[in-house]
């Protein structure tokens, strides 16, 4: 079964910080990659999807994310991050010749101190 | 288009009470999934379907179960409510099996167990 990893848990920065935030999947087939962003009191909304292609994903908001297939990982990344970022975190794959199921990461909080 | 709608919002049972959470999509999407959110958890899957009248079992379905006698509403039933299930409870729905298949989820359920 696929596996999903966020190594973080909580991240604690001040604006205008650089973040990234690990995500790493188990299975070693063609997948699709997604990051989800979830605001306070809010429902999971997607910030940005990998399918194909260019490994370098641009997403909303100023977030990016690199796929790299030979470390199983797709890390998200923002430059300078806002006290409006503050928010939940979660990486999910799927495996595209299978269910099409996604498989969630625990999440990663991020909280930005204006 | 009012995307992916839950009700209710809020519930609060006894222990052994039952309830139906319904949720209800209107992209004409195959794939209907429910997920139950707690801290530190993340996102676990308690059930899916991938089209009318199909259903199948997440991570985590003891306790529930669920109907979709319509390809639009996918319904998530307590049958005796347990204090282990107090949980957010959130919707998701995709197209399923195509390049289009990231999830938009709903808004949520706040269900308490006392």
């Amino acid at each position: 079964a696929q596996s999903v990893s966020q190594h973080n848990h909580h991240v604690i920065l001040s604006e205008a910080a650089s973040l990234e935030l690990g995500c790493n999947y188990s299975y070693g087939g063609t997948v699709n990659l997604f990051w989800y962003v979830q605001y306070p009191g809010q429902h999971l909304q997607l910030l940005l999807k990998y399918f194909s292609g260019d490994p370098l994903v641009k997403g909303i908001k100023g977030f990016e994310a690199e796929f790299i297939k030979s470390k199983f990982s797709f890390n998200l990344r923002k430059p300078s991050v806002q006290w409006s970022d503050t928010a939940e975190y979660f990486c999910a794959v799927n495996d595209p010749g299978g269910s099409y199921i996604p498989t969630f990461g625990r999440g990663t909080s991020l909280i930005v101190h204006p | 288009n009012a995307g992916v709608t839950q009700t209710p919002k809020f519930r609060v049972l006894k222990t052994g009470q039952s309830m139906t959470l319904l949720c209800a999509q209107d992209m004409n999407h195959e794939y209907m999934y429910w997920y139950r959110q707690d801290p530190g958890m993340g996102l676990r899957l308690i059930h899916y379907s991938v089209g009318e009248g199909t259903t199948a079992k997440g991570e985590v379905p003891d306790g529930y179960n669920v109907s979709r006698l319509k390809k639009q509403n996918f319904l998530l039933g307590l049958e005796s409510a347990a204090p282990s299930q107090t949980s957010v409870y959130f919707c998701a729905s995709s197209y399923g099996d195509s390049l289009l298949n990231e999830q938009y989820f709903g808004p949520g359920t706040r269900l308490t167990v006392t």
